[in-house]
């Protein structure tokens, strides 16, 4: 596609349930990453992905949550048993080859409300 | 641990006025450094990149520059309109570790007709 796509755009889950983002890089782009948004806040990192590896998941706040990339193309990100503070917009962004030397492109983000 | 810091936090300006957007990270040591713009809502629209062998780059209105060795960034707007009306961020990659960006909180951006 032209850009990078997710799904859902709106998500509201009940405390407890489990959720499951979608992230769509564009075509091409070995990096994939996802970021959390919390509302007045600038983003912050989750997890990063080159092809189907995941080299870092140093962002991820607990065990609940969990991400994916097995064809190296489309991404899942996975979190079990929400909680209210999990509320927040999920961007995923992709980049052409090694993200250091080159620009990101991030989707339109999933907002996750947990009730 | 890299740390991004954008000042101010919100500014409003008249229409036609030029004004900057500051933008500083604590470890000179980085790949690039982007400036993004989300609207409310929205997701983030990159405006411009700039490798850490760079000075500055300019896109139409728009200029950012760098100088790495004292960890600022400017962003540049000339003669601004209240279509640039958003929040911006600064975010910076950082050598010596994942390709992951580093985002300051943002500078919302407020441009009355």
């Amino acid at each position: 596609g032209a850009g990078v796509s997710q799904s859902p755009r709106y998500k509201v889950a009940k405390r407890g349930q489990d959720v499951a983002l979608r992230c769509d890089p564009i075509s091409g782009h070995v990096s994939l990453f996802w970021y959390q948004q919390a509302l007045g806040q600038g983003p912050e990192f989750l997890t990063y992905f080159q092809n189907e590896a995941q080299l870092d998941k140093s962002g991820l706040p607990s065990d609940r949550f969990f991400a994916e990339r097995p064809e190296g193309s489309v991404s899942t990100l996975k979190i079990q048993r929400t909680q209210q503070e999990d509320s927040a917009v999920y961007l995923c962004a992709s980049s052409l080859t090694l993200a250091g030397e080159n620009e990101q492109f991030f989707g339109p983000g999933t907002r996750l409300t947990v009730l | 641990k890299q740390e991004v810091t954008q000042i101010p936090a919100a500014l409003s300006v008249p229409e036609g006025e030029n004004l900057v957007l500051n933008c500083s990270f604590t470890d000179s040591a980085i790949y690039n450094l982007q400036w993004f713009r989300q609207d409310p809502g929205k997701g983030l629209t990159s405006l411009l990149l700039i490798q850490s062998s760079q000075r500055e780059q300019t896109s139409g209105r728009l200029n950012a520059s760098l100088d790495k060795s004292s960890g600022r960034s400017t962003l540049y707007i000339a003669a601004s309109q209240p279509g640039d009306s958003a929040t911006y961020l600064c975010a910076v990659s950082t050598q010596g570790g994942s390709e992951k960006l580093v985002f300051g909180k943002g500078t919302k951006l407020t441009v009355n007709p």
